[in-house]
């Protein structure tokens, strides 16, 4: 089978650094993408991961271990502006580049002042 | 250069009746995949388009269809709606042998209400 799972919600201050964790398990492994979602918005790519370690991209960064079925995004020097639902997703292989995405059930992280 | 855009943003249906959904992919891309988000939870594959086929399909009952036509665009239609129907369909455009990172672009959704 295949499942994901990350935390349902997550709340952290302005200024602060967040880490939201994914954890996977599928029939086969082709690369992990994070989104981000705003509420009535369609989601926005922000990272892809196909090998070990860390991407880091400004003030997002995104960690994959795959021996582990383990991702997390990291969040830093947050921005309300960043309060938004946050997809973790997989590509099964198999299904190869072709579009199909197995998506967790996304977190949403709220941003305090 | 248009993203992927879809038709209608918002529509409210009654239970029992048909709707259709369409959606033109980001210029150079040649497969369509469309996914159903109910609110609170993750996009769901519903299933993806490519060379006017059906190529994969999650698990949706038939009355979930689709189509493409030879300018790449799609439509998705569902029959004899029921309230749990009621979600943002997405659809997501790529091309067919592309990997990594850019595999996927996604259009902003129509939100279906179904009463």
């Amino acid at each position: 089978g295949q499942n994901i799972d990350q935390p349902t919600e997550m709340t952290a201050t302005e200024g602060a650094i967040v880490q939201i964790n994914c954890t996977y398990q599928t029939s086969g492994f082709n690369g992990l993408f994070w989104y981000q979602q705003h509420a009535g918005e369609a989601p926005t790519f922000l990272s892809y991961n196909v090998l070990d370690g860390l991407e880091e991209k400004g003030r997002f960064s995104s960690f994959l271990s795959r021996s582990k079925g383990y991702s997390y995004l990291l969040l830093k020097e947050l921005q309300m502006k960043d309060s938004a639902s946050y997809l973790c997703a997989v590509t099964a292989s198999g299904s190869g580049n072709t579009g199909k995405l197995i998506f967790g059930q996304g977190t949403t992280l709220q941003v305090k002042p | 250069d248009a993203g992927v855009t879809q038709s209608p943003t918002h529509l409210i249906k009654t239970r029992g009746q048909q709707v259709t959904l369409r959606c033109s992919p980001k210029s150079g891309h040649d497969t369509v995949s469309w996914y159903q988000q109910a609110l609170g939870q993750g996009p769901q594959f519903i299933f993806q388009y490519y060379e006017e086929e059906e190529r994969q399909r999650g698990n949706f009952p038939d009355r979930f269809s689709g189509h493409q036509f030879p300018n790449y665009s799609s439509e998705l239609n569902v029959n004899a709606l029921l309230l749990g129907d009621s979600a943002l369909y997405l659809c997501a455009s790529s091309l067919q042998g592309a990997t990594g990172a850019n595999v996927l672009t996604f259009g902003a959704g129509s939100r279906l209400t179904v009463l």
